[in-house]
């Protein structure tokens, strides 16, 4: 199986910062990630597939980046609707597999 | 606008089997996209349960391939979810998923683009 590893498992920044989360293959996908955000109580949310194609819909502030094994989000300007749980997961072969997650919060 | 709905019992009996349908609205579930079930034990992360092609075909997670049963019915535009000989390890929200393909730089991608909004499954007696 591909393991998918995030750094930082949690974080807290300020309105306004730009964060990023990283997230790591145990071995190359090539480009197949996609990121998710989860608000409290409700469903995953895509918001990057392909590692850098925004869903249609997610605002510009959301960017991803990588290939191979090392990938990144970025979220370029922190907002008080941003407070989530952010996961990586890989596509390229089955078992399909999520990262661990991470927690983003507002100061 | 397409949605995605999970329904099924809220409680089920240890060593009982939990059983889930995914009604899918506003799009037809014969459309050539993959169909799947992912499940978030309470406060964890999420695990990918299974999936199931348009074509019939299955994948499920090893770690739950002898229990686990995907199926489509395509009369209905639903698919559904049957997992056997549960323990209170299965209790967690169980959510069904498009996968969704889009072709970037001429290679495929088939990833979880629309997701239903889940539904609590406790495992108790």
């Amino acid at each position: 199986d591909i393991q998918m590893t995030q750094s930082p498992s949690s974080l807290s920044a300020s309105v306004g910062d730009r964060v990023t989360i990283t997230c790591r293959a145990s071995q190359g996908i090539n480009s197949y990630l996609a990121w998710f955000q989860q608000e409290p109580g409700k469903a995953p949310k895509s918001l990057i597939y392909a590692a850098s194609s925004l869903q249609s819909g997610v605002p510009s502030k959301f960017s991803g980046s990588g290939s191979g094994t090392d990938f990144t989000l970025t979220i370029s300007s922190l907002q008080p609707e941003d407070s989530a749980t952010y996961y990586c997961q890989q596509y390229k072969t089955y078992p399909l597999t999520f990262g661990g997650g991470t927690k983003v919060e507002i100061k | 606008q397409v949605q995605l709905q999970e329904s099924g019992p809220g409680l089920v009996k240890p060593s009982e089997t939990l059983s889930l349908t995914c009604a899918v609205s506003g799009y037809s579930i014969n459309s050539a996209d993959h169909w799947g079930w992912i499940r978030q034990p309470p406060g964890e992360g999420l695990e990918w349960i299974g999936d199931i092609y348009q074509s019939g075909s299955t994948y499920y997670n090893p770690s739950l391939r002898s229990r686990v049963t995907i199926s489509l019915d395509t009369s209905k535009n639903q698919f559904s979810l049957k997992l056997n000989s549960v323990t209170a390890a299965d209790t967690a929200v169980y959510y069904c998923a498009r996968r969704f393909v889009v072709v970037v730089t001429s290679v495929s991608h088939w990833y979880f683009d629309l997701w239903g909004r889940g539904t609590l499954v406790t495992v108790s007696s």
